[in-house]
């Protein structure tokens, strides 16, 4: 069965205190892999795609890389503005649909 | 910036009812699609739809559940006999080309079945 597996749950930041999130995926074959940000309340903000081993994306204090097995969206230096859930989600190949991870919610502290 | 739009925001009915849930995805987009996040859980895939027709749909999506496009720019979810199980947050989600997963999500509208 596709899944789709975020550590950790919770994760507290002083601000400034860089740290990584974690996506690990099981999957029949892989299409893309998305992140996403989720503020309380909102629907997801799409923040990047991955399409194969070895390829990096940034964004401002953000960067994510994919493996063959996971991908890691690093946080560099967080402000409390970066507080949020942030989602994976595996797309399969033939298919439309994103399978989404229970997600990590991050806390950064002034 | 262009965003879609879901109404309403909070619905609450009863058990048994009916529901429609509307939303206005981006004017140039051409994919539709509803998910639902119950709370505390994973967002999870209902429906896509594209030409007009759903493309493809979830096992959650059963015959109690439906989408249309009445006109150019509108994108309903249909609840027929509501359950308490369906309550949840259901987002509409747009995007430009198939396949991309670059999609924009609405703020979602918080069913209530009580």
């Amino acid at each position: 069965e596709d899944q789709v597996t975020q550590s950790p749950e919770a994760l507290r930041l002083q601000e400034g205190e860089s740290s990584s999130l974690n996506c690990s995926y099981t999957v029949s074959g892989l299409r893309g892999l998305f992140w996403y940000r989720q503020d309380p309340g909102k629907g997801p903000e799409f923040l990047f795609t991955l399409y194969s081993a070895g390829e990096e994306k940034e964004k401002e204090r953000l960067k994510a890389t994919l493996t063959k097995k996971e991908s890691f969206l690093h946080i560099t230096a967080p402000k409390p503005e970066d507080s949020a859930t942030y989602l994976c989600a595996v797309q399969i190949r033939n298919t439309d649909k994103l399978i989404f991870g229970t997600g990590t919610r991050l806390q950064v502290f002034p | 910036e262009p965003e879609v739009t879901q109404t309403p925001s909070h619905q609450v009915t009863q058990m048994g009812q009916e529901v429609i849930l509307r939303c206005v995805p981006i004017s140039n987009h051409l994919y539709f699609y509803w998910y639902r996040q119950i709370l505390g859980q994973k967002v999870e895939f209902l429906v896509s739809f594209y030409n007009n027709e759903i493309s493809e749909k979830s096992e959650i999506f059963d015959d109690q559940f439906s989408v249309e496009r009445p006109d150019g720019s509108n994108f309903t979810l249909k609840i027929r006999s509501t359950k308490l199980e369906d309550s949840a947050m259901y987002f509409c989600a747009s995007g430009g080309e198939l396949g991309t997963g670059e999609l924009f999500f609405g703020e979602g509208s918080r069913l209530t079945v009580l």
